[in-house]
């Protein structure tokens, strides 16, 4: 099993659209979770981190749910200036290949 | 200013030829972080240092170097680069504290392509 998943998209939703993102992640270990967005030929950039009790962050929700070892992400009234890939990112301690491990992200268009 | 650079931001270069890209930062992190990305595979770790004395392999180090020349700066070198290592390559800080782990701030990226 992959360490991180995402569904790889393409969502495409109209302005105004709430869209949610899901990531599942294997190692139940794991400690920190974050939301990474990253433009097209551009480097990443952190969106948000995820907490134990979901956070919010203006149009963006952030949910963990660890018994399912899950975390997701809802942007509500959708922008065009979101259009981007969302990286679901997970730390656990102990690794061996440094502490962070990113998916392969999820596609974003959103159209006029 | 940027807080982590990558010089250069754009490279082609033939197969055979050594090529080095560098990366500073002004976070004072110790942590630094090579990735590579290509389409569909996401971001891969190449090689990763926690300080200056540590570096570490990552899941696809085979055909690259790495120096830790201060806590400042991780260059990455191609010793003969291939054309499958063209690639979008990415630098990246990590703060660190004692039971903890924090994000990862990505340098602009180099494009590099080998001929």
């Amino acid at each position: 099993r992959k360490e991180v998943e995402q569904d790889p998209g393409p969502f495409n939703v109209p302005e105004g659209a709430t869209v949610a993102f899901n990531c599942t992640y294997s190692n139940s270990a794991s400690q920190s979770f974050f939301w990474y967005r990253q433009d097209c030929r551009k480097e990443p950039k952190l969106l948000m981190s995820v907490y134990s009790s979901g956070n919010e962050d203006g149009r963006f929700t952030a949910q963990l749910n660890r018994a399912s070892q899950y975390i997701s992400l809802l942007i509500r009234d959708s922008k065009l200036s979101d259009s981007a890939t969302y990286l679901c990112v997970v730390n656990f301690y102990g690794g061996s290949q440094g502490n962070l491990i990113f998916g392969k992200g999820t596609k974003l268009s959103v159209k006029p | 200013d940027a807080d982590v650079t990558q010089t250069p931001r754009n490279r082609i270069t033939k197969t055979g030829k050594r090529i080095m890209l560098e990366c500073s930062q002004t976070k004072g992190h110790d942590r630094m972080y090579w990735y590579r990305q290509d389409p569909g595979l996401g971001l891969r770790l190449i090689y990763y240092s926690f300080d200056v004395k540590d570096i570490n392999k990552g899941e696809i180090s085979d055909g690259y170097s790495v120096s830790r020349q201060a806590q400042a700066k991780f260059s990455l070198s191609l010793e003969s680069a291939i054309p499958n290592q063209t690639a979008l390559y990415f630098c990246a800080t990590q703060g660190s504290r004692a039971g903890v782990t924090y994000e990862q701030f990505f340098g602009p990226g180099t494009r590099l392509t080998v001929l």
